[in-house]
């Protein structure tokens, strides 16, 4: 079973559009991260839910918004998307005292 | 505030030596302490972790590292690697729970693995 997933894994399209990123754990956790990876493997922390509510907001453009419908899911919807937004998007996902994340396979976003 | 520095953005070793992947950190906080591995292509993997009790930790896949407050690092180690050790390797820092678990990355150490 997988931990931590992500739909879809590649997403391409074109500047100007509006995308939408899906994320589940299915580890009982509750708290859960969105990641970037630059070209250059530097791992950003975009957000951060626990309980459906943002703890971390990280400095962000607004054309990004993240979405928590309940504890195991949290989708991030990019807005007017820029050739800036390519990257790598991790999901990761804890439980509060833990410690310990466990991350999504990454969705690799390319912005056309 | 806390950080983490890893030395060398890329090392290379030979199939069978010894590898030593350096990370530091500063923290206001006793730390937490992560190794991950990224695989080609795959998500994050966790190596080995520190939170209290014993400095040296070991891992998966025969590697282990250290917690040495005194010189505020965190290196990995595995005796003789393996072909299969290529890959970007991530040390990061979390500490409180008031920062949500916040987790703060290095800048990554790829892994080049020489037969």
């Amino acid at each position: 079973d997988t931990a931590v997933s992500q739909t879809p894994k590649y997403l391409v399209t074109q500047m100007g559009n509006d995308k939408s990123i899906k994320c589940e754990q299915n580890l009982g956790h509750d708290t859960m991260y969105w990641y970037k990876q630059d070209s250059k493997k530097f791992l950003k922390i975009m957000f951060s839910y626990n309980n459906k509510e943002l703890i971390i907001n990280e400095t962000v453009p607004n054309r990004f918004s993240p979405k928590s419908p309940d504890k195991a899911h949290l989708n991030l919807h990019i807005n007017s998307l820029e050739l800036g937004d390519s990257a790598v998007y991790f999901c990761a996902s804890t439980l509060a005292g833990s410690y310990e994340q466990y991350f999504g396979p990454g969705t690799r976003l390319t912005v056309t | 505030a806390q950080s983490v520095t890893q030395l060398g953005s890329h090392v290379s070793v030979s199939e069978g030596a010894l590898v030593l992947l350096r990370c530091n950190y500063s923290s206001s906080v006793p730390p937490y302490l992560f190794w991950y591995v990224q695989y080609p292509n795959q998500g994050l993997q966790l190596l080995l972790k520190y939170t209290t009790g014993a400095t040296l930790v070991k891992g998966i896949n025969g590697f282990e590292a250290e917690f040495k407050k005194s010189e505020t690092s965190f290196h990995l180690t595995k005796p003789s690697a393996h072909m299969s050790d290529a890959a970007e390797y991530f040390c990061a820092v979390s500490g409180a729970a008031n920062t949500g678990n916040q987790f703060y990355f290095g800048t990554g150490t790829s892994l080049t693995v020489i037969p």
